[in-house]
């Protein structure tokens, strides 16, 4: 059975740091990309940040270039998002996702979330 | 960038079909994927590319795409349906629609 698992979230001042982690079981996680997503208080789902199978390629949403780093440790089957000079506008719950697979840039499986606030 | 517009909400009753709507320019010629989102739940996929159903979703859920609107439709409500339901697609980047909740009068 897939599972993922998040981790790491919590209170943090705007301009801060937080390190989110999720770790997967049930499935191959090197042969897969991985995807963040997340989704502010009552609002919809934003696409944040994917990686790819050997972490060697990534890509970010314009809203979150340059302040978070998206990672993975493949022998840890476990995914990272660096989350650095924090707003309030980042305040949500991040979701990791897998993606089902290259070529059709879908999401076949989701976390449970952890719940990321930036406020003072 | 690509937008894509939901209905904020559908009411149906049970038993009834339920028609949740993407409206997007040229939709038609990309693939489409559905998620449904219960109260404090992960999204989970429901439909994938347009119309295919991922082991497990019952074939009460169907999905087309034609023109500017791509459809999901769910069959013979059920109270377990009530969710909050998003499209998405690629774009350069991955697109979800603005979500639509179904209410089971």
């Amino acid at each position: 059975e897939v599972q993922l698992v998040e981790s790491g979230g919590g209170l943090v001042q705007p301009g801060g740091s937080l390190r989110l982690s999720c770790a997967a079981s049930g499935f191959t996680f090197s042969s897969y990309w991985m995807h963040w997503v997340r989704q502010a208080p009552g609002k919809g789902l934003v696409w944040v940040s994917r990686i790819n199978n050997d972490g060697s390629s990534t890509s970010y949403a314009d809203s979150v270039k340059g302040r978070f780093t998206i990672s993975r440790d493949n022998a840890k089957n476990t995914l990272y998002l660096q989350m650095n000079s924090l707003r309030a506008e980042d305040t949500a719950v991040y979701y990791c996702a897998r993606d089902a697979t290259v070529t059709k840039y879908y999401f076949d499986y989701w976390g449970q979330g952890t719940l990321v606030t930036v406020s003072s | 960038s690509y937008v894509l517009t939901q209905p904020p909400s559908v009411s149906v009753a049970p038993g009834q079909t339920a028609r949740i709507t993407c409206g997007g320019n040229n939709i038609g010629s990309k693939s489409v994927h559905w998620y449904q989102q219960k109260p404090g739940q992960a999204p989970v996929l429901v439909v994938y590319d347009d119309s295919d159903r991922p082991s497990g979703i019952p074939e009460r859920f169907s999905g087309s795409n034609s023109g500017n609107t791509a459809t999901l439709t769910i069959s013979r409500v059920e109270a377990g349906d009530e969710a909050d339901y998003y499209c998405q697609v690629w774009d350069s980047s991955y697109v979800f629609g603005t979500g639509t909740k179904v209410t089971v009068l």
